[in-house]
């Protein structure tokens, strides 16, 4: 079993619509919490950050972690086609520091106009 | 502001063949990693360094060498080419509070 799960899709809604796209994970000792965006042939990039539980809003963009289900999510409101990417949760334990990030396999996303 | 530069972007090699991919960062960021990643396996940790002079093995290191020799550069070197490193790679830096910055990878095929 890995330790980080994440459905790869393919998902693809109309734009407009919320999106929300989640992971689960095993490790109890996970306190680090990312979403990375990768467009097609291009680098992830960082787009949520955040540490033990709760919510973190930024713009669209709002990530949960509820700790107790090992469980979290990344919700887009108001998606655009500009959107479309592939979402990559990540996360570590603070024994393995924040950098040591153990990834899922990441959701392909497409937003139709 | 470069970030995080890998060359080449793209590579084919034959197998048994030897390289380095190249990655070099100009932020002065001191943790640097190389990660792989392959079709429903996501991104796994190759390499990684804490510093300068300083290096250590992630998920999955074998076949593959590191060596920091400055804070901006982390080559990651192939000894000897499989079909099974077919893959594409991405060096990163780290820093706290900002997450990793990453390249924009190299896609490298060994026929």
């Amino acid at each position: 079993q890995k330790e980080v799960e994440q459905d790869p899709g393919p998902l693809s809604v109309p734009e407009g619509a919320i999106v929300s796209l989640n992971c689960t994970y095993s490790n109890s000792a996970f306190q680090y919490f990312m979403w990375y965006r990768q467009y097609s042939r291009k680098g992830p990039e960082l787009l949520m950050y955040t540490y033990s539980s709760g919510n973190k809003e930024d713009g669209r963009f709002t990530a949960q972690v509820d700790k107790s289900s090992k469980y979290i999510s990344l919700f887009i409101r108001d998606s655009q086609p500009s959107d479309s990417a592939t979402y990559l949760c990540a996360m570590s334990a603070v024994s393995q520091g924040a950098q040591k990030l153990v990834f899922g396999q990441g959701t392909r996303l497409t937003i139709n106009p | 502001n470069a970030g995080v530069t890998q060359t080449p972007k793209f590579q084919v090699l034959k197998t048994g063949q030897s390289m380095t991919l190249q990655c070099a960062q100009d932020m002065n960021h001191e943790y640097m990693s190389w990660y792989r990643q392959d079709p429903g396996m996501g991104l796994r940790l190759i390499h990684y360094s804490v510093g300068a002079g300083i290096t250590d093995q992630g998920e999955v290191p074998n076949g593959y060498n590191v060596s920091r020799s400055t804070t901006e550069d982390f080559p990651l070197r192939l000894l000897s080419a499989a079909p099974s490193q077919t893959s594409v790679y991405f060096c990163a830096s780290f820093r706290a509070a900002y997450g990793y910055t990453f390249g924009s990878g190299t896609r490298l095929t060994v026929v």
